[in-house]
C-alpha cells in the first residue's frame, strides 16, 4: 500500500480564492482524520470521518471550511474563502477502528500559503 | 478536554549523549498513549503505542515508559545519532473519544 496519499504537496493562493486540499486513506481503513499544524497550535484535530460519515468537526475554525468524504477512497478539505491565517499544514491521516490501540498513519502534508 | 504536555520543548545533544523528555496527560479515563517521531518534511510516524500501566517498549536506541496513574511517560534515546534529529510528539487517547489529542512535540537535534 502506498500509504496516505495528500495532494497537493504545496499550495500557494491568494487570499479569498477556494482552495481544495484531497486525501486518499489507506485500503481498508475507515477512519479518516484532518488535522492542521501551525507554530501557536501545534497539531489540532479539525475534523474526523468514520465509514464516510462526519463523526466531529468541533474543531473546524469556522463556515470557511468544509469536508467531505464521497467514498471510502477520498475526502477533500475546502477552504472559501481563504485568508492568510489559514497557512499551515494540513494532515490527513488514517486508521482502522481500533486506531488507539495500533496507531494512525499520516499522510505527507499539505503545506498551504495564503497571500 | 485533555491536555497534553511535552517537556522540553527543544533539546539539543552532541552525538553519543543519551537523553529522554516527558509527556503528560490527564489520568482519567486513559485509554491509551502514542509516539511519534516527525522528521522535518516529512509525515508523523508511529513509534509506540502503549495501553497498561508500567508498560516498557523498545526500538532499537529508543524506548518508552507509561504511567497512567500519574499520568506521564517517558522517551528515551540511548546513544543519540545525527539521524535521531526530529520532533517527537505524544498523542493521548481518552475512553470517552478514542481520538488522539496531540502535544505540541519535543523537537530534538543532534550534533555531531
Amino acid at each position: 500500500d502506498a500509504g496516505v496519499i495528500q495532494s497537493p504537496r504545496h499550495e500557494v493562493t491568494e487570499m479569498g480564492q477556494e482552495v481544495t486540499l484531497r486525501c486518499k486513506p489507506i485500503s481498508g481503513h475507515d477512519y479518516l482524520f484532518w488535522y492542521r499544524q501551525t507554530m501557536m497550535r501545534g497539531l489540532e484535530l479539525l475534523i474526523y470521518f468514520n465509514n464516510n460519515v462526519p463523526i466531529d468537526d468541533s474543531g473546524m475554525p469556522e463556515d470557511r471550511f468544509s469536508a467531505k468524504m464521497p467514498n471510502a477512497s477520498f475526502s477533500t478539505l475546502k477552504i472559501q474563502p481563504s485568508e492568510p491565517r489559514d497557512s499551515a499544514v494540513y494532515f490527513c491521516a488514517s486508521s482502522l477502528t481500533g486506531g488507539p490501540l495500533y496507531g494512525y498513519t499520516f499522510g505527507s502534508g499539505t503545506r498551504l500559503t495564503v497571500v | 478536554i485533555l491536555n497534553v504536555e511535552q517537556s522540553p520543548q527543544s533539546l539539543h545533544v552532541q552525538e553519543g549523549d543519551s537523553t529522554n523528555f516527558t509527556c503528560s496527560f490527564p489520568s482519567s479515563n486513559f485509554y491509551a498513549l502514542h509516539w511519534y517521531r516527525w522528521e522535518t518534511a516529512k509525515s508523523p510516524e508511529a513509534l509506540f503505542v502503549m495501553t497498561l500501566n508500567g508498560d516498557e517498549k523498545k526500538k532499537g536506541r529508543i524506548s518508552a515508559t507509561l504511567n497512567t496513574k500519574e499520568g506521564y511517560s517517558y522517551l528515551y534515546i540511548k546513544g543519540s545519532q545525527p539521524e535521531d534529529s526530529a520532533t517527537y510528539l505524544c498523542a493521548s487517547v481518552s475512553g470517552g473519544s478514542y481520538i488522539p489529542t496531540f502535544g505540541r512535540g519535543t523537537s530534538l537535534i543532534v550534533h555531531p
